[in-house]
Parts: C-alpha cells; structure tokens; sequence
C-alpha cells in the first residue's frame, strides 16, 4: 500500500524559512516523479513543484521561483520542499504527491495528508 | 491553462444524477484532463485520468467524457459519500493547473 507521510508544516513570520519533508512507503521511490501542491485556506488546489524520479528535473510555479527548492533523497525515500522568503500568500496545506510516471506527466495518482503552513506576524 | 469548473454548487438527493463540466481556456494536450474527489479535512483523491479511464478501485458510477476544451464528470445514483467537492486538473500543457472546484451538497 502506498502511503506518503508529510511533515514540517508550522508557524513562521514573513520572509522566513521552512524545509517540509515526505517519507514515501509501499512502491519504488526513485522510479516516480513527485510534486508538491497546495491548498490555500478554504481555496483551491496549486501544484507548487515537481522533481523527476532521478531528481536531475525540477519544476517550480512562477509565484515560487527562486524562493522554493525542492529535492529528493532517493537513499531514504523521501522528498523536500524548502521554503525561503515566506510570503503571507504561501499560507496553505502542501500536499506531496506521487506522479503517474517517472518523468513527464503530473497526474497526482497517490496523496500525502498534507502539513499546514502558516505565515504570520 | 485556465480551468473553468460549473456549476459552483450541485445540490442533489441520494439516488440522483450529477453532472459536473470543466472547460478549458485552452485544448488539453492528449486529454489529459483528470478528476479528483475532496472530502472535509482529508487529500483529494484520483478519480478519472485521460479524460474517460477510472482509477484503480473506483465504481463504475463514476465516468468522465470529453475532449478538446470541454470535459464532463458523471455520477449516476448519488451515494451518501459522494457528496464532496470535485476538481478537474490539466496535465497536458506546462504547468499543470486546476480548476476551482464543484460542490455536490445535499438539496
């Protein structure tokens, strides 16, 4: 069974930092592509980022461009987004998500929990 | 991609038929056009992909059309868990996006 436990989520003021992670169980990490999408408060959902399986591919929404990173660590079944430069706007539950294939197609098939961030002052 | 979801809100019976459209402002590349179901405090969840081909373990009351820029998600016989919000998601051009949302409710 797939499951994917999401973490990291918490309180932190405007322009500060936070590293969210995603351990991955029950099927073969490194041969799935991985996104991050978000859920803004009573909103809709935002595919924010997504990394190919090898991890050489990195995707970003312009909104998160040069202030969001996201890695993975194929030794530990796990993926990260850090978060620099938080804005009010990125307050929102990130969900990671396992993509359809390794490279290529964002069809989210498999859904963390999601961990809550909120920036605030 | 911008997507278009209608109506905002379906209220309906147990039993009945929901008809949710989602529109595209531009055509999706290979009908990549995917359903998900939310359900209060829980992930969404895949129900169709490639526009007409259900998830694993979804039951066949559930079924997408469509083609082009205008999809369709069908639900014949509204279940009592059925009642959720349902999002179309495009994944055929860059960046994969998503459209606002339908609300099936109780009428």
């Amino acid at each position: 069974e797939v499951q994917l436990l999401d973490s990291g989520g918490g309180l932190v003021q405007p322009g500060g930092s936070l590293r969210l992670s995603c351990a991955a169980f029950g099927f073969t990490f490194r041969s799935y592509a991985m996104s991050w999408v978000r859920q803004a408060p009573g909103r809709g959902l935002e595919w924010v980022s997504g990394i190919s399986g090898s991890g050489d591919g990195t995707y970003y929404t312009d909104s998160v461009k040069g202030r969001f990173t996201i890695s993975r660590d194929n030794s530990r079944n796990t993926l990260y987004l850090q978060m620099d430069s938080l804005r009010v706007d990125d307050t929102a539950i990130y969900y990671c998500a396992q993509e359809w294939a390794n490279v290529g197609v964002p069809l989210f098939v498999h859904w963390g929990q999601g961990t809550l961030v909120t920036v605030s002052s | 991609t911008v997507l278009t979801q209608s109506p905002g809100t379906l209220s309906l019976s147990p039993g009945e038929r929901a008809t949710l459209s989602c529109r595209a402002s531009q055509s999706v590349s290979s009908s990549y056009l995917a359903w998900y179901q939310q359900k209060p405090g829980q992930a969404p969840s895949l129900l169709i992909y490639g526009a007409s081909s259900r998830a694993t373990a979804i039951p066949d009351r559930f079924s997408g059309s469509g083609s082009g820029t205008d999809f369709t998600l069908t639900i014949t016989r509204l279940e009592p868990e059925d009642f959720a919000l349902y999002y179309c998601q495009q994944y055929g051009n860059s960046p994969p996006t998503f459209g606002p949302g339908t609300k099936v409710d109780f009428k």
